[in-house]
This record gives structure tokens, sequence and C-alpha cells, in this order.
């Protein structure tokens, strides 16, 4: 079945440094990879996405990679700041416009 | 203002009864989902709909139900037949704006159901 792996544990990163969170995937060709930000109680908000030709995307202080041969997405947020906390999810698609969610990883920026 | 909006923010239920979670959008998008959302869990799809008055099951559509007579609205009811309701409930809305199929979407702020 389908599996997508997003780090349960909180990512505490430092004000200023990168904040890199991963999401792996099996068992899925996605042709898209979607990442989105959400905060406590609130519906997701769409980030950044990326096709499956494309090897990273690039949206002000955030950057994607998506590698098809690991499975594996790797999202970036440079000069991180307080504001950045919140839970990132990843959502790949399965080619239908049905879309599947990792668990998400809560990253917290200390100042 | 454009957006996507979902009332109750929280509702409590009791045992047996149904209900009903309301979806408005005024994005002018054709596609609607129906998300729900376990803590420690990612989001898992009900249903959803690509297009007025047709709609799919998503993994977990047992114990729910939904209709789509206009493109803006998109409820749905969670009859007494869902085991484990209580939940925090996301509707979307998709843009296809790629424009090869797929779907940015656009969430509400989610509706909390309690079942006492």
């Amino acid at each position: 079945s389908q599996k997508i792996e997003q780090n349960s544990e909180a990512l505490n990163i430092q004000e200023g440094k990168t904040a890199t969170l991963t999401c792996n995937y099996t068992n899925y060709s996605p042709a898209y990879l979607q990442w989105y930000r959400q905060d406590p109680g609130r519906g997701p908000v769409f980030l950044l996405l990326i096709r499956e030709n494309e090897k990273e995307k690039r949206k002000e202080r955030l950057k994607v990679t998506f590698d098809t041969t690991l499975k594996q997405s790797l999202f970036h947020i440079t000069a991180s700041q307080p504001a950045d906390s919140a839970t990132y999810l990843c959502a790949l698609d399965n080619n239908f416009n049905k879309f599947y969610f990792g668990s998400g990883t809560k990253l917290n920026v200390k100042p | 203002d454009g957006g996507i909006t979902q009332s109750p923010k929280y509702l409590f239920r009791k045992e047996g009864q149904n209900v009903t979670l309301s979806c408005e959008q005024n994005l002018n998008h054709d596609a609607m989902y129906w998300y729900r959302q376990d803590p420690g869990q990612g989001l898992r799809l009900i249903y959803y709909s690509q297009i007025v008055n047709d709609f799919q099951k998503g993994d977990i559509a047992e114990g729910y139900s939904v209709s789509r007579e206009k493109k803006e609205s998109f409820p749905l009811t969670v009859t007494s037949a869902q085991k484990n309701p209580t939940a925090f409930y996301l509707c979307a809305s998709g843009d296809n704006r790629d424009r090869v199929g797929a779907d940015t979407q656009y969430f509400g702020p989610g509706t909390r159901l309690t079942v006492l």
C-alpha cells in the first residue's frame, strides 16, 4: 500500500538557521508533490508544488527538492524565523486528482 | 473576499445522531474535497467531487455522505454509522493552476466534531 513518511519528532532549530524537513514515500509514482503549512487548529495552506521532472523549486526563503529515484523530497526554509514555527505537510497525487498527505513534521524556531 | 468557509467551527453531537458540516467556496473551483484529520495522523480523504452533481468515495467514506448540487457548496453528513466520528474535518477546493491535472488545494478553517 502507499505510504508517506515524515519525521514525527519535532524539529527544533535556532532562528537564522536553515530548517530541512524530509518526506519519503513508497509504492508511489507521483506526478506532483506539494508542501503545505498548518498552524494549530487551522486548515493547511499551500506553499509549493514540484513536478516529477523538476529537481528543485524555490520561492523566496523556501526550497523544495524532489528525487524520484530516492523517493524523497526535502523542504528547506533558509534564514528561519520564529514565525515559521508550524507543522509542515507533504502531499502526493496519485495521477487521478486524489492526494495523500503525510502526518507532518512540527518545526519550532527558537529566537 | 474570495475564500472557502466551513461552519460551524465546533460541533457537538450525541451518539446516534446524524450531523451535517457545511462547506462553501467562492473561488469558482470545480473540485472540492473532504478530509478528516486525527491527532498525529495525516489528512485522510473522505469524499471528493470534480464537478457538480458528481462525487467519488475517498479512502474512508464509510459512515459519511455528501452532495454536490451547486458548484459553491459541498456539505458532508456524518451519519450514525460512522463508528468513531470525533475528529477535525477539513474541506478543500481545487485550483488546477498548472492546467495539467494538479490541484493546488485551498483549505477551509475546519470543523472540530466531538461526539458526546
